[in-house]
């Protein structure tokens, strides 16, 4: 619901392996962004993109990589270089409106075994 | 770049008391400061927000301040129910993206 979606909901990994979350959305927004969530902090910005076939790093972007070919599509990749991948994973685009607020998927809970 | 502080990280009152919840920020340039309820296990979504050309906004029992000089701003919550028990977070834009507060874990006692 909601117009953003991202799957799976629950994810398990091994270490060393990558995996790669997915976002989508038909809202027709330009932006999307990535945001980590560890327990008791905030929500830390991986990446965004304000347009198809470009994107910017955030504050934690070493070990994760996105990729932006669709307007609907924000896939997020963690790769085995990220150290400490166990967090929830929340991928957000921009309300209608457009005036800078954030609306949320629901979110990927990965955990590294 | 932008940070964003959020003080207390727990605030614990009884049903029917006010909670105030308050951050900094430390971009001049920062113009929009929204604030998002998360509960458990779901999605933070947005409560109230305030542009910086407006100084106090209210929706109910909910009110933001801003304080552009001493850049910082308030949550405030009169009222509260059992049902305002979340983790609250602050955040302020930076370039085209929020930064957030580390959150506020309120409990409303009945």
């Amino acid at each position: 619901d909601g117009g953003i979606t991202q799957s799976p909901k629950y994810l398990f990994r091994k270490e060393g392996q990558n995996v790669t979350l997915s976002c989508e959305q038909n809202l027709n927004h330009d932006a999307m962004y990535w945001y980590r969530q560890d327990p008791g902090q905030g929500l830390r910005l991986i990446y965004y993109s304000q347009i198809v076939n470009d994107f910017q790093k955030g504050d934690i972007a070493e070990g994760y990589s996105v990729s932006r070919e669709k307007k609907e599509s924000f896939p997020l990749t963690v790769t085995s270089a990220q150290k400490n991948p166990t967090a929830f994973y929340l991928c957000a685009t921009t309300t209608p409106r457009g005036t800078g607020e954030l609306f949320f998927g629901e979110g990927s809970r990965l955990t590294v075994l | 770049g932008e940070n964003v502080e959020q003080h207390p990280s727990t605030l614990s009152v009884q049903e029917g008391d006010s909670a105030v919840i308050k951050c900094t920020y430390s971009d001049s340039a920062s113009n929009y400061f929204p604030w998002y309820k998360q509960e458990l296990g779901k999605r933070p979504q947005l409560i109230i927000d305030i542009r910086s050309n407006v100084g106090e906004k209210k929706d109910q029992r909910i009110a933001v301040t801003l304080n552009k000089t001493a850049k910082h701003f308030s949550l405030h919550i009169t009222e509260t129910q059992p049902e305002d028990s979340a983790v609250y977070f602050c955040a302020a834009n930076r370039r085209r993206a929020l930064t957030f507060g580390s959150g506020t874990r309120l409990q409303v006692q009945p």
